[in-house]
C-alpha cells in the first residue's frame, strides 16, 4: 500500500461545478498536510496546508480527518484556470525534517 | 524576492556519463530538499539538507547519486554513472526554518531539471 493515495483522475467538469478530491495516508503519526497544485510541466506549488480544524481560502476549503486518516480539498465554482493536477503531500513525523511524501496527484480539467 | 532556481533546465545524456545538477534555495533558507518524478510515478523524496548538513538521505536510490551543498547555499545533486532509470523530473525545495523543526514550513519549488537517459 502507497503512503498517500490519489485517486488520480482525471476529473473533467465544467466551469461552475464544485469538485472534491480525496486522499488518504497511511502513517497515523503523520503532522503536516498540504495540498500542491502543478500545471504541466511546471514545478508544484503551494494551494493551502490543512489545518485539523479545516481551512478555507476563498472558493477551495480543505479538511482533516484524523481518525480516518485522510485530507480533502474541496473547490466552489471553478474556472477554467483551476485545471491542473492537484497533489497532496504529508510529512511524515516533526520535528525530524520536513520531507514531504505526495500522492500521484488528480487531474483536474474544467471544460467551458 | 528571487525564487527557487535549478539549473539546467534539460539535460539529455547517454548511459554511463555523469551529470552535475545545481539548486539555488530562496536566500536565507537553511532547509533544502531534493525531490525525483519518474514519468508516471509520484513525487519522491531524495535527501533533505539543513544548511550544509544532510539530515534525512533516506530518499536517495544508490551510491551513484551523491548530492552536496557546501558551505549551506546551492546544492549539486551528481548520478555517476546515470541509468536508464535515473530518467525524470529532479526538483529542489527550500524553506525557512522558523521554529527550528523544518516540518511544517512551506516548501518552495524550483522548476526542475528534466533528465533523460539515453
Amino acid at each position: 500500500r502507497k503512503e498517500v493515495e490519489q485517486d488520480p483522475g482525471p476529473f473533467n467538469v465544467p466551469e461552475g461545478a464544485t469538485v472534491a478530491f480525496n486522499c488518504t495516508y497511511s502513517n497515523s503519526a503523520s503532522q503536516s498536510f498540504f495540498w500542491y497544485r502543478q500545471d504541466c510541466r511546471k514545478e508544484p506549488k503551494l494551494l493551502m496546508s490543512v489545518y485539523s480544524s479545516g481551512n478555507e481560502d476563498g472558493r477551495f476549503t480543505a479538511q482533516l480527518n484524523r481518525a480516518s486518516q485522510y485530507i480533502s480539498l474541496l473547490i466552489r465554482d471553478s474556472k477554467l484556470s483551476d485545471s491542473a493536477t492537484y497533489l497532496c503531500a504529508v510529512n511524515p513525523w516533526s520535528n525530524q525534517g520536513g520531507k514531504l511524501i505526495f500522492g500521484q496527484g488528480t487531474e483536474l480539467s474544467v471544460k467551458p | 524576492e528571487a525564487g527557487v532556481t535549478q539549473f539546467p533546465s534539460h539535460s539529455v545524456i547517454e548511459k554511463g556519463q555523469t551529470v552535475t545538477l545545481r539548486c539555488d534555495p530562496i536566500s536565507g533558507h537553511d532547509n533544502l530538499y531534493w525531490y525525483r518524478r519518474v514519468m508516471g510515478k509520484e513525487i519522491k523524496f531524495l535527501l533533505h539538507f539543513v544548511k550544509e548538513s544532510k539530515q534525512d538521505e533516506s530518499g536517495m536510490p544508490n551510491n551513484r547519486f551523491l548530492a552536496e551543498r557546501t558551505g549551506g547555499t546551492y546544492s549539486t545533486l551528481k548520478v555517476q554513472p546515470a541509468e536508464l532509470e535515473d530518467s525524470g523530473v529532479y526538483f529542489c525545495a527550500s524553506s525557512q526554518d522558523l521554529r527550528g523543526q523544518g516540518s511544517t514550513d512551506t516548501q518552495y519549488f524550483g522548476p526542475g531539471t528534466r533528465l533523460t537517459v539515453l
